[in-house]
């Protein structure tokens, strides 16, 4: 059984950091792209960043460009999003997905976490 | 990048009849070399997360019920749930998987029951 574990989030002033982690097993999880969707409280969906299988090919919203990170460990079956110079509008859920094919480009997110809750507020 | 919209916002359908959304890609999410289109349909409970329910446009996910179908080509996509069970009510999104990310999601629309 396919099971994606978010962690990380929190209370963070504007201008912080957070890293947030995603635990991941039930699968071979170097076969698979895996990406990060955000929900801002009472809104829509918003596609974040995405990562391919090895690690080798990384994707990001214009939103975030320059100021997350997104990276794996695939010796540890763990994706991460390493979010700097955090901003009010960041605030929402993230949630992690894995992806149905290895490459980060033309797939869909066929499981998703429960997510974590970020805050970015003074 | 693709925009995604959906129509209507909202909708309020009786328990057993048809439910029917839409999604407008603002380019062309087929893929001329394999003629499929990179569109997925989610749905999303209060509380939860998003559940992929159908993908390539037309494709049913494993598990989910055969009342959800989904159809159309190029630019213009709609989901039907033929029969709206309780257990529907929903947020229903679509998202382009088209080339590179990012992925758009449409803004999603609402199902209730009447």
């Amino acid at each position: 059984e396919v099971q994606l574990l978010e962690s990380g989030g929190g209370l963070v002033q504007p201008g912080g950091s957070l890293r947030l982690s995603c635990a991941a097993s039930g699968f071979i999880f170097n076969t698979y792209a895996m990406t990060w969707v955000r929900q801002a409280p009472g809104k829509g969906l918003e596609w974040v960043s995405g990562i391919s299988g090895s690690g080798g090919s990384t994707f990001y919203a214009d939103s975030v460009k320059g100021r997350f990170t997104i990276s794996r460990d695939n010796s540890k079956n763990t994706l991460y999003l390493q979010m700097n110079s955090l901003r009010a509008e960041d605030t929402a859920v993230y949630y992690c997905a894995k992806c149905a094919g290895i490459a980060a480009a033309g797939t869909v997110s066929d499981y998703w976490g429960q997510g974590t809750l970020v805050t970015v507020s003074s | 990048d693709i925009v995604m919209t959906q129509s209507p916002d909202s909708l309020a359908v009786s328990l057993g009849e048809r439910a029917t959304i839409n999604c407008k890609s603002s380019q062309s999410v087929l893929y001329s070399s394999n003629n499929k289109n990179y569109l997925a349909w989610y749905q999303q409970k209060p509380g939860q997360p998003p559940k992929l329910l159908i993908y390539w446009a037309s494709t049913r996910e494993s598990g989910v019920p055969d009342r959800f179908s989904g159809s159309g080509s190029g630019t213009d996509f709609t989901l039907t749930i033929s029969s709206l069970q309780a257990e529907d009510v929903a947020v229903y999104y679509c998202q382009q998987y088209y080339g590179n990310p990012p992925f758009t999601f449409g803004p999603g629309t609402k199902v209730d029951i009447k």
